[in-house]
């Protein structure tokens, strides 16, 4: 029983793509949230969403959107792809001022 | 801007022996916590420490916390092959829900 997966693990892309990463989370917890890991190992918050609110990291492209189709799902798509963009994304959820359970992440490479 | 740094980077010992890492953040905080990532897999929690709160034990983890000093550190005892991992401190300032700052995590290598 996975508590947070997403799909892809590995997604392989050519610049100026369009891209979608799927997260699911079976916990029953009301906010999830989508984190940026890059080479070094530096882990930063792109966006949190509960059913009321989006919590949007400035320093996010506008090229990336989170999409929630329910509250046990939130996808990330990402337009007009970059080099830059290369990274391990991983979904993540959490119950109010509890600690955050994380998916396993999807590496993203942009070519 | 970063809020956590862990220090060492990179930390290499023998099995049985003692693992301490350190990290330090730099505004107020409500609580501090620390997760382990295995190679190629997420984060997971181990631990959590409140503002108010000096040390904190669960199994073979010790954190304690100085907030005088802004700093943290993760003591992992009689350490296994098995804690090869990186260990990431994360500080919840309480601006937003989850709004975890990362450091960039001191990775741990565990020789049989």
């Amino acid at each position: 029983d996975t508590a947070v997966s997403q799909t892809p693990k590995y997604l392989v892309t050519q610049m100026g793509n369009d891209k979608s990463i799927k997260c699911e989370q079976n916990l029953g917890h009301d906010t999830m949230y989508w984190y940026k890991q890059d080479s070094k190992k530096f882990l930063k918050i792109m966006f949190s969403y509960n059913n009321k609110e989006l919590i949007i990291n400035e320093t996010v492209p506008n090229r990336f959107s989170p999409k929630s189709p329910d509250k046990a799902h939130l996808n990330l798509h990402i337009n007009s792809l970059e080099l830059g963009d290369s990274a391990v994304y991983f979904c993540a959820s959490s119950q109010m001022g509890s600690p955050l359970h994380f998916g396993n992440g999807t590496r993203l490479t942009v070519t | 801007s970063q809020q956590g740094e862990e220090d060492p980077q990179a930390l290499s010992i023998q099995e049985g022996e003692n693992a301490t890492m350190n990290c330090s953040y730099k505004t107020s905080i409500n609580n501090l916590q620390w997760y382990r990532q295995n190679s190629g897999r997420g984060l997971v929690h181990l631990i959590l420490i409140r503002s108010n709160e000096r040390e904190k034990h669960s199994g073979r983890l010790r954190v304690t916390l100085d907030t005088s000093k802004k700093s943290s550190s993760l003591l992992i005892t009689a350490s296994r092959a098995a804690d090869t991992a990186s260990y990431f401190c994360a500080t919840d300032a309480g601006e937003s829900q989850g709004n975890l700052i990362f450091g960039k995590g001191t990775k741990l290598s565990v020789k049989p």
